[in-house]
């Protein structure tokens, strides 16, 4: 149990191009999503946190309208980089916690999407 | 707030042996604390999770310590396999509310 999946695994796009990143949670309900952002041999960086039905809550730091996310269901989150540039290109990664059987702090991670910008 | 490490610490160790993978939390109001292994090229996975009224709490080969006096935390892993290669990373929850806080990560690598 607790599988999330990403789609696509990598993307290249031209710089200027939105890539759209989905995050969907399989086999629970997930009423909180996290998007995270990871550079080589770094750590994951918290880009931001969605709750189902309401508006992304973004880390300082993060541009709300670069990285456009949308939590519309309790089983798919959307994470839409915008007007990409190069220096956007890097592993983005969600995460998802579910109800109620999961214990609540737990995050279950998908496989990640990594993305090149040209 | 997050964890950067551009140099990460590397364990080396041979196949069969233990392993011990330590982390230094920083908030001492933290109440759950979880390991993850990322394989290169993927996303985090579960390992094991421990609750701040626990010393300690053990799985499937892996045993996970808790010292809360100097906050520190850690990961044991018996007769450690190949596929046990990889970077854990601890991470802590608590005073953050929804958020996890994640440690810079080490560098697992079994040798044969």
């Amino acid at each position: 149990g607790a599988v999330v999946s990403q789609h696509p695994s990598w993307v290249i796009c031209k710089s200027g191009t939105s890539v759209k990143i989905e995050c969907r949670s399989l086999d629970f309900q997930a009423t909180t999503m996290f998007w995270y952002r990871q550079f080589p041999k770094q750590s994951l960086m918290l880009m931001a946190t969605s709750n189902e039905g309401s508006k992304a809550t973004y880390e300082q730091g993060v541009e709300k309208d670069k990285f456009l996310i949308n939590h519309a269901s309790l089983t798919l989150s959307t994470l839409t980089v915008t007007s990409a540039h190069p220096e956007d290109s890097s592993f983005y990664i969600c995460s998802a916690r579910g109800v109620p059987h999961f214990i609540q702090e737990t995050q279950y991670f998908g496989p990640g999407t990594r993305l090149l910008v040209l | 707030g997050e964890s950067v490490g551009l140099h990460l610490p590397t364990l080396s160790v041979q196949e069969g042996d233990n392993s011990i993978i330590n982390c230094a939390y920083s908030n001492s109001a933290s109440d759950y604390f979880i390991w993850y292994k990322q394989e290169s090229g993927k996303g985090p996975q579960f390992i094991i999770d421990i609750r701040s009224n626990m010393d300690k709490r053990q799985g499937q080969r892996v045993t996970v310590l808790l010292n809360k006096t100097v906050k520190h935390l850690s990961l044991q892993i018996a007769a450690t396999q190949p596929g046990d290669s990889a970077v854990y990373f601890c991470a802590e929850s608590g005073e953050y509310g929804n958020k996890l806080v994640f440690g810079a990560g080490t560098i697992l690598r079994v040798k044969s």
